[in-house]
């Protein structure tokens, strides 16, 4: 099956500096990339995703990058916030067999004020 | 607020116990996801239900069924528990039966503890 490895597991920035998470992934069917933020003691929440067919995706201070013949994704956050503060998950999704998909172990962001 | 709703939030039990969880999804979306989130095993998906039969199948143990009522709402079942099964379980819907397809929103999950 899918092996999604994420890195770095722990990340700290300053206030408003960027913060880049990196995921590679092993199965090159994969052809979808989610990103999810968790806040402490809440579920996971869908941040942004990029689909096989882009290779970039921006949503305001979110953006994501996709390599698919290195096969890793990058998550970027710009002028990172002290609201930033929580741990991403990517995700990928392996299709063959029905709606399988595998996450990161997580990374957890500080952004330091 | 996701507009899916899990519970009870905590559950304290004994090794061999049987314990249901409960979700209701969002108003309207047809599909539910089970998840199991634990230190060393990390968020790994357990099995999706749309309108009520079942769509896909993750990492689920045997000892653990999960079915979808005509209401919608889900219950995961986990059964001989080990320690090994505590951990935060959620619950996650969306409207349709290709989650790829369209945003999943997710519970605020159940915390198990198996003594």
């Amino acid at each position: 099956g899918e092996n999604v490895e994420q890195h770095p597991s722990t990340l700290s920035v300053q206030e408003g500096d960027s913060a880049v998470i990196k995921c590679t992934y092993s199965d090159s069917a994969s052809n979808y990339f989610p990103w999810y933020k968790q806040e402490l003691g809440k579920g996971p929440q869908l941040i942004i995703d990029i689909r096989s067919n882009v290779g970039e995706k921006k949503d305001q201070r979110i953006a994501v990058t996709l390599n698919k013949t290195a096969k890793h994704f990058s998550l970027h956050i710009t002028e990172t916030q002290p609201e930033d503060s929580a741990v991403y998950f990517c995700a990928a999704s392996f299709l063959s067999g029905g709606n399988q998909f595998y996450f990161g172990t997580g990374t957890s962001l500080t952004v330091i004020p | 607020d996701s507009g899916v709703t899990q519970t009870p939030k905590h559950l304290i039990t004994a090794t061999g116990q049987r314990v249901t969880l409960r979700c209701s999804p969002r108003s309207g979306d047809l599909s539910v996801y089970w998840y199991q989130q634990s230190l060393d095993q990390g968020l790994q998906f357990l099995i999706q239900y749309y309108n009520g039969e079942e769509r896909a199948k993750g990492n689920i143990l045997e000892r653990f069924s999960a079915q979808q009522f005509p209401d919608l709402h889900s219950e995961l079942n986990l059964s001989s528990l080990e320690l090994g099964d505590s951990a935060l379980y959620f619950c996650a819907s969306s409207v349709g039966a290709h989650w790829y397809q369209e945003t999943q929103y997710f519970g605020p999950g159940t915390r198990l503890l198996v003594l």
